[in-house]
Parts: structure tokens; C-alpha cells; sequence
């Protein structure tokens, strides 16, 4: 079993539309979690990070994390075609920078 | 959040020659340092990881004598491919911590390398 598991289908979603996201993971020492943007043949963009489990909301994008079930979400709300880009969940434990990444999910958002 | 400066964006060679990749952080002291190879719709995989000071440690199945990592200063890493092949064309990246062990990475905007 990987340590993190990003269903890395293409998701394609009218403007407007709230975009979800999620990735599974399997270490619990993991406590910090990350998500990314890349948009193609850039590096990736901090979006969102997060300790341990909740809520943290920041504009449009909204990160959870549920410790108990090891399931990380992030939603997008009223998307944008400039939210078109590839999104990078990762993850690691306390005084470790070493990331666990997923898949990354493609999202594109038609106008 | 922090900056990254990744050199070059992108660069061609040919086969057999060697190739510096750069990686700074502009704003912020990095003790460490990591680099990733990318391929198209893959995620990162890391490669190795760069401690100021002290050698480099390299991922499982990454060769350390193709792959040469100086990390000279606090805020320059570097990543030299050694004699090029057409095999090592992919997108390579950097990223840097400005805190200590939370996992809170920043990266470099990548470097795009392709051998003829």
C-alpha cells in the first residue's frame, strides 16, 4: 500500500462549481498536510497547510483533514479557469521535511 | 510565503556534457534543501536531500556520481548532471524549508533539461 493515495483522474468542472479533492493516507505519524498547485511546467505553489485534523479555510479553498480516517479533502468554491492547474496533496510527521506526495489531480474548469 | 529561485528554467545540451542547476532561497535561511525529478502527469519523486555543510543524501536507486549536489551556503544548492544522456531529460526541482521538521516546503519554479 503507498503511503499516500491521490486518485490521479482528470477533473473537468463548469466555472463556477465547487471543485473537491481528497487523498487517503496510511502513516499515522503524519501530521502536517499539505496541498499544491502546479500549474504545467512550473514548480509547485504552497495552497494550503495545515496541522493535525480540522478545518482551515483561506478565500476560496478550503483544506480538511480527519486524522481519524487518514482522508484529506480540499475544496475549491466558485472555481475559475485560473484555478486550471494540477493539485498536489503531501504530507509528513513532526521534525521531518520529507514530503509524502500524491498523484496530483488534474482540475480544469471551463468557462 | 517564501521564495525559491530555481536557474535555469530551461536548458539544452548534448549528450556527454555536464549541466548546473541552481537553487536559492531569497528570502530565508535553508539548512536543507531538496530536489525532485518530475515526468509528464507523474508526481515529484524525490531524489536526494542537501544539508548545508555536509554531503548529500540520496534517494534509493539515485546515483550520487551523476547526480552531484553542492549545498555551499545556507541559501545555494546546487544540482550538477554529469556526463548528460537523453535518458536524463526531465524536469527537475528544488524545494527549501524556512522552518524546522513541519514540512512547510517551498519550491523553485523547476528547471527543464533536455539532452540531444
Amino acid at each position: 500500500q503507498k503511503e499516500v493515495e491521490q486518485d490521479p483522474g482528470p477533473l473537468s468542472v463548469p466555472e463556477g462549481a465547487i471543485v473537491s479533492l481528497n487523498c487517503t493516507y496510511s502513516n499515522s505519524a503524519f501530521q502536517y498536510f499539505m496541498w499544491y498547485r502546479q500549474y504545467s511546467r512550473k514548480g509547485p505553489e504552497l495552497l494550503m497547510y495545515t496541522y493535525s485534523s480540522g478545518n482551515k479555510e483561506d478565500g476560496r479553498f478550503t483544506a480538511q483533514v480527519d486524522k481519524s480516517s487518514k482522508y484529506i479533502s480540499l475544496f475549491i468554491r466558485d472555481s475559475q479557469p485560473s484555478d486550471s492547474a494540477t493539485y498536489l496533496c503531501a504530507m509528513t510527521g513532526y521534525g521531518n521535511n520529507r514530503l509524502a506526495f500524491g498523484k496530483g489531480n488534474q482540475v480544469v474548469v471551463i468557462p | 510565503g517564501a521564495v525559491v529561485s530555481q536557474h535555469p528554467s530551461r536548458v539544452i545540451c548534448k549528450s556527454g556534457t555536464s549541466v548546473k542547476i541552481e537553487c536559492r532561497s531569497l528570502d530565508f535561511q535553508a539548512t536543507t534543501m531538496f530536489w525532485y525529478r518530475q515526468f509528464p502527469k507523474q508526481s515529484l519523486m524525490l531524489m536526494a536531500t542537501s544539508n548545508e555543510g555536509s554531503k548529500a543524501t540520496y534517494e534509493q536507486g539515485v546515483e550520487k556520481d551523476k547526480f552531484l549536489i553542492n549545498h555551499a551556503s545556507l541559501t545555494l544548492s546546487t544540482l550538477t548532471v554529469t556526463s548528460a544522456h537523453p535518458e536524463d531529460s526531465s524536469f527537475y526541482i528544488c524545494s527549501a524549508a524556512s522552518s524546522v521538521n513541519t514540512g512547510e516546503l517551498f519550491f523553485g519554479e523547476g528547471s527543464r533539461l533536455t539532452v540531444l
